[in-house]
């Protein structure tokens, strides 16, 4: 597809069960980023990847979150132990060249913890 | 530590007036500069974008203003209509230093007919 694009939409997990949610980026483009909007919350950056460098993991709230970004192209992240303080609206976004330009968002999945 | 800032978390304007929405920032490294727009259930779209080297940048009803003296930008919308009605969030980067998109928490704007 042309956009970026995110699976699943929606996800309802029980506390303390892991989960993975996906991204695939815009074809060619090198940076990704994580953030995710909790309900009545602005935006809160998780990671970003650009390129080959080390990723800036400085957003990540707890050892619980991982992501990897599999050869350059679709990334994971890896919330382990979910808390309900997890559930919240994780966006995926994708730029050309990282913050030189307009980043595209996916639609989000939508985490809930029961 | 909060680097871009939009004070005001909501705005009410009529349609048919000038929608002014306000950001603030403290790095100074930051040169790059961007609003989107958010409905619900929706991720965030882009709408326009300033470098640091000009002080306006206009397209169609959108214009953004940036004061770097005063570390300010702002997103005037006119006139404004019902469907401009969302979350509008400014973000900005350093350019130099392919660094994130650093976001503002968002202010809701609500036209009215």
């Amino acid at each position: 597809g042309a956009g970026v694009s995110q699976s699943p939409s929606n996800k309802v997990t029980e506390k303390g069960k892991d989960v993975e949610l996906r991204c695939d980026p815009i074809s060619g483009h090198t940076a990704l980023y994580w953030y995710r909007q909790s309900l009545g919350q602005g935006l809160e950056f998780l990671i970003y990847f650009q390129g080959n460098s080390a990723p800036d993991k400085s957003g990540l709230p707890s050892d619980r979150f991982s992501a990897e970004r599999t050869g350059g192209s679709v990334s994971t992240l890896t919330i382990q132990r979910t808390q309900q303080e997890d559930s919240a609206v994780y966006l995926c976004a994708s730029s050309f060249q990282g913050g030189n330009t307009e980043a595209f968002f996916g639609q989000g999945t939508r985490l809930t913890v029961v | 530590d909060q680097q871009v800032k939009q004070n005001s978390p909501s705005l009410s304007v009529q349609e048919g007036r000038i929608s002014i929405l306000n950001c603030d920032y403290t790095n100074s490294m930051f040169d790059y500069f961007l609003w989107y727009k958010k409905y619900p259930a929706e991720g965030p779209t882009f709408l326009i974008s300033i470098s640091s080297i000009k002080d306006k940048n206009e397209d169609g009803r959108f214009t953004v203003f940036l004061n770097k003296s005063a570390k300010h930008l702002s997103l005037h919308i006119v006139p404004s209509q019902p469907g401009d009605s969302a979350v509008y969030f400014c973000a900005a980067s350093n350019t130099g230093t392919a660094s994130k998109l650093t976001f503002g928490t968002g202010t809701r704007l609500q036209v009215t007919l």
